[in-house]
């Protein structure tokens, strides 16, 4: 079936990198992605991965995936108070390609320090 | 570009009463528009996926008749919660992909309807 797995908290200092780590179930999946959510917030899309990449870097953000162990990290350098937010990793199955649906995970509350 | 709105951003209501929530994609065409829920401090879950002029497509143990989807144009789609309940109060976010694009690896979502029914 199709799950992904999420840790629920993290909590780091100002000026630290932070990793948020995710799992996810479908090998097919053709795209992965990190979407932030403020508090009473939609969803922003901060960054996605393409299943034929090992890494994307996109300014303080870095994404890993491990096709083999379909382990997937998102890697936050410098955190800021600001990046404080629930985090959530989401799988695109290629069943659901055409329609789009995504399969997200419980999201990980990140919480920075001053 | 690619902003997706909802309205109203908060609503109260009475049990029994129903409530509509729009979903509008303001700068570009949506053929598809999702519905999720979400519960405080849980995942986002699909309720429904929405294609404009053909009947929604709802997950399993969604009831359709008490949540009712409309997606009569390319730029909206509405959420209907019918005799709404006290457990149907809970965060609704809706979502839409621009399937014109070649790439359209992306879905937009909406800022997300807190429904609160008393």
């Amino acid at each position: 079936g199709e799950d992904v797995e999420q840790s629920l908290f993290l909590s780091v200092r100002e000026g630290d990198s932070s990793v948020i780590n995710c799992t996810y179930t479908d090998s097919s999946s053709t795209y992965l992605y990190w979407y932030k959510q403020e508090p009473g917030a939609g969803l922003q899309l901060l960054t996605y991965i393409f299943s034929n990449m090992d890494m994307k870097q996109d300014q303080r953000l870095t994404v890993l995936l491990n096709k083999k162990d379909k382990h997937l990290s998102l890697r936050i350098a410098d955190t800021q108070t600001g990046d404080s937010a629930i985090y959530f990793c989401a799988e695109s199955p290629m069943i659901y390609n055409q329609g789009g649906k995504l399969i997200f995970g419980q999201g990980t509350e990140l919480s920075v320090k001053p | 570009g690619a902003v997706v709105s909802q309205h109203p951003s908060w609503v109260i209501c009475k049990s029994g009463t129903s409530v509509k929530i729009e979903c509008r994609s303001l700068d570009f065409q949506a053929t598809t528009m999702f519905w999720y829920r979400q519960f405080p401090k849980q995942s986002l879950m699909l309720m429904a996926t929405s294609n404009e002029g053909s009947k929604a497509t709802y997950e399993q143990g969604v009831e359709k008749d008490k949540f009712l989807i409309n997606h009569a144009s390319l730029t909206l789609s509405t959420l209907t919660v019918t005799s709404a309940h006290p457990e149907d109060s809970s965060f609704y976010i809706c979502s839409a992909r621009d399937n014109f694009r070649t790439s359209s690896y992306e879905q937009y979502f909406g800022p997300g309807t807190r429904l609160t029914v008393t």
